[in-house]
């Protein structure tokens, strides 16, 4: 069973334009981890967030985590055609630290 | 460094062959596993390993058999290949705390099983 669940499961948005992705998941957490997947590719790690942390930026990437909600958002700030890919979370705790279970990811598309 | 490495990139099975899908990495990661990755699906985890000679079961571990004779060497096998066994397999490789480490995944492997 998947522990987290991506939305929107897609979204397009012209360059230039922020793009948000909300993840939700089910059982308490450690931490939470957001992927990058380019199309064809394997996963490309962007950003962890730990339970005990509310918001954490890295570039244009900004993530928050709402433990009592059981929630995460992704926000990626002035898309670029480069940032066209699909996005997962990931959480732990389902089986271990280690052991990350994902969503099904958002699929983001940056129009030109 | 090479990262994690995985052979094939894409291999056509009929049902009931074997298999193995190689995966390495050089970059001395104690925690080592295997996801699928179903169309649309986020990946599930297969089989993980936490060092040499360690191995344990995942989300979905039936019909695959892992082993760890290295620290840089996860193999995974198929039996008897199925065509529900038609993915995308990905290894991932991270270092081994009791905090939640990044991890690297390989390129991919995609089977079909016909």
């Amino acid at each position: 069973s998947q522990q987290g669940e991506e939305d929107p499961q897609a979204l397009s948005i012209q360059e230039g334009e922020n793009a948000t992705m909300n993840c939700s998941y089910k059982t308490s957490i450690n931490n939470l981890q957001w992927y990058r997947q380019n199309s064809g590719r394997g996963l490309v790690h962007l950003i962890l967030i730990r339970s005990n942390e509310r918001e954490k930026h890295s570039g244009r990437l900004r993530v928050t985590l709402d433990t009592s909600k059981k929630s995460s958002s992704l926000l990626i700030t002035a898309s670029r055609a480069a940032d066209t890919a699909s996005y997962f979370c990931a959480t732990d705790g389902f089986f271990g630290a280690q052991k990350l279970v994902f969503g099904q990811g958002t699929r983001l598309t940056i129009n030109p | 460094n090479a990262g994690v490495t995985q052979t094939p990139k894409f291999q056509v099975l009929k049902t009931g062959q074997s298999m193995t899908l190689q995966c390495a990495q050089d970059m001395n990661h104690e925690y080592m596993s295997w996801y699928r990755q179903d169309p649309g699906m986020g990946l599930r985890l297969i089989h993980y390993s936490v060092g040499a000679g360690i191995t344990d079961q995942g989300e979905v571990p039936n019909g695959y058999n892992v082993s760890r004779s290295t620290t840089e060497d996860f193999p995974l096998r198929l039996l008897s290949a199925a065509p529900s066994q038609t993915s995308v397999y990905f290894c991932a490789s991270s270092l081994l705390t009791r905090e939640q480490e990044t991890q690297y995944f390989g390129p991919g492997t995609r089977l079909l099983v016909l």
